[in-house]
């Protein structure tokens, strides 16, 4: 086990609605990112937090939006939520510029 | 988003058997990471790779750094049926939050 922790498991929502996950890290990290990985591809990057600050992002609109808390947990949420955001959704923490641990991700359909 | 060109798709092997699987990049990258990702989990960590040349072990797994930085390689030697799973690379450019990731390596083993 990697020490990251991820809730919900799974999750179903229906279109247009608004979904927060979170994400609690591995002792000793400061640092959180997130991904996305669709079925049966690898998973992209969606931000990583740093210092509660958003340090880096992907190719996602705003409408994906994170928080980081002084405890390094984080959250990731979605407004207006879209079929094409039906994916699993990794957190991975890890020291500063270190290597990353992946939780088990939380499972997100929406219908 | 950005991926890594990572082959084969998909193995099927039997047991006892070595498998080979590479991954290659139009960038070049400061590390590289090959990860294994078993159903319902978040992807662990096998082997990480930090300088051109590179050989590194893990028990019957072995990874290289390709000399021009714009590959990596995993070898898996005696596979066992524990062994079944989906591997990914990811590189990693110094100084960047983000991990870019191959498609994955689907292993089958028939016993």
């Amino acid at each position: 086990e990697t020490g990251v922790t991820q809730s919900p498991t799974h999750l179903i929502k229906t279109r247009g609605q608004q979904v927060t996950l979170r994400c609690s890290s591995q002792s000793g990290h400061n640092t959180v990112s997130w991904y996305q990985q669709a079925l049966g591809q690898g998973p992209q990057f969606i931000f990583q937090y740093y210092r509660e600050e958003e340090n880096g992002r992907g190719n996602f609109p705003p409408r994906f939006s994170g928080l980081q808390f002084p405890n390094y947990s984080s959250e990731l949420n979605v407004n207006a939520l879209e079929l094409d955001d039906s994916a699993l959704y990794l957190c991975a923490s890890s020291r500063t510029d270190g290597i990353q641990y992946f939780g088990a991700g939380t499972r997100l359909s929406v219908l | 988003g950005q991926q890594l060109n990572q082959s084969p798709q998909s193995m099927f092997i039997q047991e006892g058997e070595d498998v080979s699987m590479n991954c290659t990049s139009s960038s070049i990258f400061n590390t590289w990471l090959w990860y294994k990702q078993d159903p319902g989990e978040g992807p662990v960590l096998l082997i990480a790779l930090y300088k051109a040349g590179e050989l590194t072990s893990n028990g019957r797994l072995t990874a290289q750094f390709g000399i021009t930085r714009k590959d990596s390689f995993l070898n898996i030697s005696a596979s066992i049926p524990s062994d079944v799973g989906i591997y990914f690379c990811a590189g990693q450019v110094q100084g960047a939050q983000k991990l870019v990731f191959g498609q994955g390596t689907r292993l089958t083993i028939n016993p």
